[in-house]
């Protein structure tokens, strides 16, 4: 069984621009959300996807979108990136929308902007 | 809104010594919780579940509606208990649906 890949897993990015990050999901596993956790901080919810729809939002800009695929796996993307953006970027999956509240994480990627 | 706080974010016991971890939460509804653990150079993963009232590498947790508490005990700590641990909610409905809410974490020490 194939667990939650994530990359990049570290990566650099100035002020303004954009960034993509990609994630695998683990066989079987058909819902995707995306955490970002900042250093000291646990993980913030971003957003959810199911199906390949955005089904649950945490308290974050429209700057912050995401995209399913058909293969469950998923992608976050920033614009306009701000310094305070700069975390740790969890993305966490699990066998489908309303169970049992286990999710299965990534590795992480580590964005830092400058 | 719900929220999930640990008040302790160092914690250091000795070996075979009994250890609590803190978590309070906030939420209107009927909550569903959980701790989740990070042990060095590894990924966050689940501990337990209130739900399921189950034992886990001598880990347990009651969740107190009274005192709207979760705290995570067990009886003699071991060396590899050594981690950071979260306390997270689940929340239900709306925009929430299926979202966790973390709290800050407890870096958990056991001394030999």
């Amino acid at each position: 069984e194939t667990g939650v890949t994530q990359s990049p897993t570290h990566l650099i990015k100035t002020r303004g621009q954009q960034v993509t990050l990609r994630c695998s999901s683990q066989s079987g596993h058909n819902t995707v959300s995306w955490y970002q956790q900042a250093l000291g901080q646990g993980p913030q919810f971003i957003f959810q996807y199911y199906r390949e729809e955005e089904n649950g939002r945490g308290n974050f800009p429209p700057r912050f979108s995401g995209l399913q695929f058909p293969n469950y796996s998923s992608e976050l993307n920033v614009n306009a990136l701000e310094l305070d953006d700069s975390a740790l970027y969890l993305c966490a999956s699990r066998s489908k929308a309303g169970d049992t509240g286990e999710l299965f994480f990534g590795e992480g990627s580590r964005l830092t902007v400058l | 809104a719900q929220r999930v706080t640990q008040p302790e974010k160092l914690l250091s016991v000795f070996k075979g010594a009994p250890v609590e971890l803190k978590c309070n939460y906030s939420y209107s509804g009927s909550p569903e919780l959980f701790w989740y653990v990070q042990y060095s150079r590894q990924r966050l993963q689940l501990l337990l579940r209130h739900i399921s009232r189950e034992s886990i590498k001598g880990f347990t947790a009651d969740l107190n509606k009274g005192e709207t508490s979760f705290h995570l005990k067990k009886p003699f700590a071991q060396e590899e208990d050594s981690a950071m641990y979260y306390c997270a909610l689940k929340g239900a409905g709306g925009t929430s649906y299926g979202k966790l809410t973390f709290g800050q974490g407890t870096i958990l020490t056991v001394h030999p």
